[in-house]
């Protein structure tokens, strides 16, 4: 089976921009979660969500959504960039969130 | 609220010896725990959870549900052992019907040749 897939993986954007992250998670896999990850804060629960529906939410700002398509597909959107949003963005697939994840390699998202 | 705690951040040992990653938690329930790996350059994977009780890599851990831990273990340190390790624990949320898996801040293994 194809792994996990992200896209882009690089960006970088100016401050006050808006982004979208894209993740395609490996085929039969209906749960897809977010990760952000820093070196100061580690991986940290951004969502999760499951048949297009989102289950549950990190601690973060609204300015950070997502979606999910029929497809398992899913995005996710960052508004008003700020210079801290700049990290590793992960996503990672499940056939339902209680089993182990399966990442995908990340986009690295830089705000100048 | 669910907590996973990794102590080091950084440990070195020489090839051969003995390695052991701790990994303490905070959960009301039965926990789901794993461990994961990011060797350089590559994605985050999946090394062991507890449920399944494999060895994988040579590496072990037990679950301690009295002191709460579930160190990560290996007898003799390899080379290519060197890498990121992270802790994660799967804990249910009542409130967003559903599981969340959350990460300690994650300990770098470097095996000194």
């Amino acid at each position: 089976k194809a792994g996990v897939t992200q896209t882009p993986r690089y960006l970088i954007k100016t401050r006050g921009q808006q982004v979208t992250l894209s993740c395609s998670p490996i085929s039969g896999h209906r749960s897809v979660s977010w990760y952000q990850q820093t070196p100061g804060q580690g991986l940290q629960f951004l969502f999760e969500y499951f048949s297009e529906t989102q289950r549950n939410k990190g601690n973060f700002p609204g300015r950070f959504s997502g979606r999910q398509f029929s497809n398992s597909r899913s995005e996710m959107n960052v508004s008003t960039l700020e210079l801290g949003d700049s990290a590793l963005y992960l996503c990672a697939s499940s056939p339902k969130a209680e089993y182990e994840q399966y990442f995908g390699p990340g986009t690295r998202l830089t705000v100048t | 609220a669910q907590r996973v705690t990794q102590p080091e951040k950084l440990l070195s040992v020489f090839k051969g010896a003995p390695v052991e990653l701790k990994c303490n938690y905070s959960y009301s329930g039965s926990p789901e725990l794993f461990w994961y790996v990011q060797y350089s350059r590559q994605r985050l994977q999946l090394l062991l959870r507890h449920i399944s009780r494999e060895s994988i890599k040579g590496f072990t851990a037990d679950l301690n549900k009295g002191e709460t831990s579930f160190h990560l273990k290996k007898p003799f340190a390899q080379e290519e052992d060197s890498a990121m390790y992270y802790c994660a624990l799967s804990g249910w949320y009542s409130g967003a019907g559903s599981y969340q898996l959350t990460f300690g801040k994650g300990t770098k293994l470097s095996v000194i040749p």
